[in-house]
Protein backbone atom coordinates (compact mmCIF):
# COMPACT_ATOMS: atom_id res chain seq x y z
CA UNK A 1 0.00 0.00 0.00
CA UNK A 2 1.62 3.37 -0.69
CA UNK A 3 2.49 5.87 1.73
CA UNK A 4 1.60 9.79 1.32
CA UNK A 5 3.30 11.17 -1.69
CA UNK A 6 4.32 14.53 -1.86
CA UNK A 7 5.36 16.67 -4.62
CA UNK A 8 8.01 18.02 -5.07
CA UNK A 9 10.28 17.74 -2.56
CA UNK A 10 12.47 20.64 -2.96
CA UNK A 11 11.56 24.10 -4.17
CA UNK A 12 13.52 27.26 -4.19
CA UNK A 13 11.80 30.17 -5.04
CA UNK A 14 12.03 33.82 -4.60
CA UNK A 15 9.97 36.51 -3.01
CA UNK A 16 6.68 37.56 -4.16
CA UNK A 17 6.41 34.39 -6.22
CA UNK A 18 3.41 32.03 -5.40
CA UNK A 19 3.76 28.15 -5.30
CA UNK A 20 1.64 25.29 -5.32
CA UNK A 21 2.32 22.39 -2.89
CA UNK A 22 0.49 18.72 -4.10
CA UNK A 23 0.04 15.58 -1.82
CA UNK A 24 -1.64 12.30 -2.55
CA UNK A 25 -3.10 10.49 0.56
CA UNK A 26 -2.82 7.15 0.95
CA UNK A 27 -5.82 5.14 -1.01
CA UNK A 28 -9.06 5.35 0.85
CA UNK A 29 -8.19 8.30 3.05
CA UNK A 30 -10.53 10.91 2.89
CA UNK A 31 -8.53 13.41 5.38
CA UNK A 32 -5.72 15.34 4.35
CA UNK A 33 -4.09 17.68 6.97
CA UNK A 34 -1.23 20.47 6.13
CA UNK A 35 1.26 21.78 8.74
CA UNK A 36 4.73 23.52 8.57
CA UNK A 37 7.72 22.90 10.30
CA UNK A 38 10.28 25.56 10.90
CA UNK A 39 13.52 25.86 13.56
CA UNK A 40 11.66 28.62 15.31
CA UNK A 41 8.03 28.01 15.32
CA UNK A 42 8.38 24.10 15.72
CA UNK A 43 5.21 22.50 13.95
CA UNK A 44 1.77 24.60 13.31
CA UNK A 45 -1.26 23.15 11.79
CA UNK A 46 -2.11 24.75 8.74
CA UNK A 47 -5.69 23.30 8.05
CA UNK A 48 -6.98 19.76 7.36
CA UNK A 49 -9.70 18.89 4.21
CA UNK A 50 -12.28 16.29 4.65
CA UNK A 51 -14.32 15.12 1.41
CA UNK A 52 -13.17 18.24 -0.47
CA UNK A 53 -14.48 20.48 2.84
CA UNK A 54 -11.94 22.55 4.80
CA UNK A 55 -12.78 21.09 8.24
CA UNK A 56 -10.18 23.14 10.55
CA UNK A 57 -7.67 25.39 9.97
CA UNK A 58 -5.09 27.01 12.10
CA UNK A 59 -3.53 30.94 12.41
CA UNK A 60 -1.89 31.48 9.26
CA UNK A 61 -2.92 34.32 6.69
CA UNK A 62 -4.84 34.19 4.17
CA UNK A 63 -1.84 34.12 1.52
CA UNK A 64 -2.19 30.41 2.75
CA UNK A 65 -4.84 27.98 0.57
CA UNK A 66 -5.68 24.80 -0.21
CA UNK A 67 -8.12 22.81 -1.59
CA UNK A 68 -9.24 18.78 -2.20
CA UNK A 69 -9.89 17.75 -5.24
CA UNK A 70 -12.61 14.16 -5.08
CA UNK A 71 -10.21 11.97 -5.28
CA UNK A 72 -9.48 13.00 -2.31
CA UNK A 73 -5.66 14.41 -3.04
CA UNK A 74 -5.03 18.14 -1.68
CA UNK A 75 -3.14 21.20 -3.02
CA UNK A 76 -1.70 23.64 -0.77
CA UNK A 77 -0.79 27.29 -2.20
CA UNK A 78 1.19 29.91 -1.00
CA UNK A 79 0.77 33.04 -2.57
CA UNK A 80 3.01 36.13 -2.76
CA UNK A 81 5.64 34.33 -1.06
CA UNK A 82 7.77 35.89 2.01
CA UNK A 83 11.50 35.11 3.42
CA UNK A 84 9.39 33.82 6.47
CA UNK A 85 7.30 30.69 4.45
CA UNK A 86 10.65 28.98 3.84
CA UNK A 87 10.18 25.76 5.72
CA UNK A 88 8.82 22.51 5.31
CA UNK A 89 6.08 21.47 5.24
CA UNK A 90 4.63 18.52 5.56
CA UNK A 91 1.11 16.65 4.61
CA UNK A 92 -0.85 14.14 6.62
CA UNK A 93 -3.25 11.69 5.61
CA UNK A 94 -6.19 9.83 7.80
CA UNK A 95 -8.66 7.30 6.89
CA UNK A 96 -11.91 8.71 8.31
CA UNK A 97 -13.76 11.28 10.17
CA UNK A 98 -12.23 12.45 13.49
CA UNK A 99 -14.94 10.47 14.84
CA UNK A 100 -13.02 7.63 14.52
CA UNK A 101 -11.46 6.53 17.65
CA UNK A 102 -8.04 5.89 15.99
CA UNK A 103 -7.53 8.94 13.57
CA UNK A 104 -3.94 7.90 13.12
CA UNK A 105 -2.30 10.44 10.49
CA UNK A 106 0.22 9.20 8.33
CA UNK A 107 3.06 12.14 6.93
CA UNK A 108 4.71 12.15 3.66
CA UNK A 109 7.76 13.07 3.33
CA UNK A 110 7.83 16.41 3.06
CA UNK A 111 8.32 19.36 0.87
CA UNK A 112 11.39 21.77 1.81
CA UNK A 113 10.31 25.23 0.69
CA UNK A 114 13.51 27.69 0.23
CA UNK A 115 12.26 31.24 -0.17
CA UNK A 116 14.92 33.89 -1.71
CA UNK B 1 -5.88 29.71 23.95
CA UNK B 2 -4.63 25.99 23.40
CA UNK B 3 -0.99 25.77 24.45
CA UNK B 4 1.09 23.00 24.91
CA UNK B 5 4.07 22.56 26.70
CA UNK B 6 7.14 19.53 26.41
CA UNK B 7 9.84 18.97 28.66
CA UNK B 8 12.94 18.96 28.85
CA UNK B 9 13.60 20.13 25.44
CA UNK B 10 16.90 18.01 25.07
CA UNK B 11 17.60 14.65 26.72
CA UNK B 12 20.95 12.87 26.54
CA UNK B 13 20.82 9.52 28.21
CA UNK B 14 22.84 6.06 28.29
CA UNK B 15 22.18 3.01 26.78
CA UNK B 16 19.81 0.80 29.93
CA UNK B 17 18.96 3.79 31.31
CA UNK B 18 15.12 4.85 31.97
CA UNK B 19 13.25 8.47 31.19
CA UNK B 20 10.40 10.32 30.83
CA UNK B 21 9.24 13.24 28.77
CA UNK B 22 6.36 15.30 29.73
CA UNK B 23 3.10 17.19 27.75
CA UNK B 24 1.17 19.83 29.52
CA UNK B 25 -1.77 21.07 27.86
CA UNK B 26 -3.64 24.01 28.54
CA UNK B 27 -7.45 23.53 27.71
CA UNK B 28 -9.75 20.90 27.72
CA UNK B 29 -8.61 18.20 25.13
CA UNK B 30 -10.05 14.36 23.87
CA UNK B 31 -6.87 13.48 21.93
CA UNK B 32 -3.44 13.52 22.82
CA UNK B 33 -0.51 12.19 20.10
CA UNK B 34 3.14 11.29 19.88
CA UNK B 35 4.93 11.17 17.16
CA UNK B 36 8.55 10.68 16.28
CA UNK B 37 10.79 12.66 13.54
CA UNK B 38 14.32 11.40 12.80
CA UNK B 39 16.73 13.70 11.37
CA UNK B 40 15.64 14.90 7.87
CA UNK B 41 12.55 12.57 7.99
CA UNK B 42 8.90 13.11 8.33
CA UNK B 43 6.83 12.05 11.31
CA UNK B 44 6.27 8.75 12.69
CA UNK B 45 2.88 8.24 14.47
CA UNK B 46 3.05 6.48 17.58
CA UNK B 47 0.24 7.00 20.30
CA UNK B 48 -3.08 8.04 20.25
CA UNK B 49 -4.41 8.62 23.56
CA UNK B 50 -8.05 9.40 23.91
CA UNK B 51 -9.40 9.06 27.19
CA UNK B 52 -8.39 9.91 31.09
CA UNK B 53 -6.50 7.03 32.56
CA UNK B 54 -5.55 5.99 28.86
CA UNK B 55 -2.36 4.08 28.57
CA UNK B 56 -0.24 2.75 25.08
CA UNK B 57 2.76 0.43 24.78
CA UNK B 58 5.00 -0.22 22.29
CA UNK B 59 8.19 -1.70 22.92
CA UNK B 60 10.20 0.52 25.39
CA UNK B 61 7.73 3.24 25.07
CA UNK B 62 4.66 3.75 27.04
CA UNK B 63 2.39 6.67 26.78
CA UNK B 64 0.11 7.91 29.39
CA UNK B 65 -2.96 10.49 29.24
CA UNK B 66 -4.43 12.30 32.31
CA UNK B 67 -6.47 14.70 31.55
CA UNK B 68 -7.50 15.83 34.81
CA UNK B 69 -3.85 17.08 35.09
CA UNK B 70 -3.70 17.96 31.49
CA UNK B 71 -0.80 16.04 31.20
CA UNK B 72 0.77 12.88 29.16
CA UNK B 73 4.21 11.21 29.34
CA UNK B 74 6.24 9.30 27.11
CA UNK B 75 8.27 6.36 29.14
CA UNK B 76 11.50 5.45 27.56
CA UNK B 77 12.59 1.97 29.50
CA UNK B 78 16.30 0.34 28.74
CA UNK B 79 16.92 2.74 26.18
CA UNK B 80 18.89 1.88 22.86
CA UNK B 81 20.57 3.97 20.36
CA UNK B 82 17.95 3.47 18.01
CA UNK B 83 15.08 5.47 20.09
CA UNK B 84 17.36 8.65 19.39
CA UNK B 85 15.40 10.78 17.46
CA UNK B 86 12.98 13.63 18.55
CA UNK B 87 9.68 13.28 19.80
CA UNK B 88 6.49 15.23 20.06
CA UNK B 89 3.09 15.56 21.53
CA UNK B 90 0.22 17.28 19.89
CA UNK B 91 -3.32 17.68 21.13
CA UNK B 92 -6.32 18.17 19.67
CA UNK B 93 -8.60 20.98 20.74
CA UNK B 94 -11.63 22.94 20.14
CA UNK B 95 -10.53 26.17 17.86
CA UNK B 96 -14.17 28.70 17.10
CA UNK B 97 -17.10 27.82 15.06
CA UNK B 98 -16.75 24.19 16.44
CA UNK B 99 -13.89 23.57 14.17
CA UNK B 100 -10.74 21.45 15.57
CA UNK B 101 -7.03 22.40 15.57
CA UNK B 102 -3.96 20.65 15.88
CA UNK B 103 -1.06 22.30 18.14
CA UNK B 104 2.52 20.65 18.77
CA UNK B 105 4.26 20.55 21.21
CA UNK B 106 8.13 22.01 21.38
CA UNK B 107 9.60 18.68 20.70
CA UNK B 108 12.00 17.04 23.07
CA UNK B 109 15.23 15.66 21.41
CA UNK B 110 16.45 12.74 22.21
CA UNK B 111 20.28 11.52 22.17
CA UNK B 112 21.03 7.95 23.47
CA UNK B 113 24.39 7.29 24.28
CA UNK B 114 26.03 4.20 23.94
Amino acid sequence: KAGVTQTPRYLIKTRGQQVTLSCSPISGHRSVSWYQQTPGQGLQFLFEYFSETQRNKGNFPGRFSGRQFSNSRSEMNVSTLELGDSALYLCASSSTDRGDAKNIQYFGAGTRLSVL
Amino acid sequence: ELKVEQNPLFLSMQEGKNYTIYCNYSTTSDRLYWYRQDPGKSLESLFVLLSNGAVKQEGRLMASLDTKARLSTLHITAAVHDLSATYFCAVEGAATSGTYKYIFGTGTRLKVLA
